[in-house]
């Protein structure tokens, strides 16, 4: 059974970093895409980031890009997301997602999300 | 950027009732688009990819149809369960998804 297990996330200042970590299990991680959604009562559902299956290629939303980093270790099928330079619209629901298969770009697993809260 | 536009905002229907979402997009999308299924408190759950597609798992009650612009997803007969939040997903270019339909009791 697939599951994606999210740690991190909290509180933090205008201009501080944080980390997202995401653990899956049941299915072979290093032959999937993964993603990371986050979620806010006002502008709904927004894709941040892709990594590759072998983590080769990166790519990143508009609103994050020079900011944010996505990475892999397919050895200990974690996922993990790198918040710096964190901004009062940054404040969401973060998911980590599965891609469903080689150039989908559709999420068919996720995680059970992480809330991050970027408040002075 | 693709912008989704579903309508309506809600639909108030009561079990066992047809239920037929829309999803514009502002320009052509091909056929890639999914839909999710969301409840309060839970990530979002891929029913249809593609935009016709079962992801594994989804009732035979869902359809979806539509190519190019215009997508509807349908639930044939509403069951308990069904009642939740909606959403479509475009891949044709970065991922973007629309704003929801509210799928409530009647």
């Amino acid at each position: 059974q697939v599951h994606l297990v999210q740690s991190g996330g909290g509180v933090v200042q205008p201009g501080r970093s944080l980390r997202l970590s995401c653990v899956a299990s049941g299915f072979s991680f290093s032959k999937h895409a993964m993603h990371w959604v986050r979620q806010t009562p006002g502008k709904g559902l927004e894709w941040v980031a892709v990594i590759s299956d072998d983590g080769s290629k990166r790519y990143f939303a508009d609103s994050v890009k020079g900011r944010f980093t996505i990475s892999r270790d397919n050895s200990k099928n974690t996922l993990s997301l790198q918040m710096n330079s964190l901004r009062l619209e940054d404040t969401a629901l973060y998911y980590c997602a599965r891609d469903l298969g080689p150039d989908k770009d559709y999420f068919d697993y996720w995680g059970q999300g992480t809330l991050v809260t970027v408040s002075s | 950027e693709v912008v989704l536009t579903q309508s309506p905002a809600t639909l108030s229907l009561s079990p066992g009732e047809r239920a037929i979402l829309s999803c514009r997009a502002s320009q052509s999308v091909h056929n890639y688009l999914a839909w999710y299924q969301q409840k309060p408190g839970q990530a979002p759950r891929l029913l249809i990819w593609n935009a016709l597609t079962r992801a594994t798992g989804t009732p035979a009650r869902f359809s979806g149809s539509g190519s190019g612009t215009d997508f509807t997803l349908t639930i044939s007969s509403l069951q308990p369960e069904d009642f939740a939040v909606y959403y479509c997903q475009q891949r044709s270019s970065w991922p973007t998804f629309g704003q929801g339909t509210k799928v409530e009791i009647k």
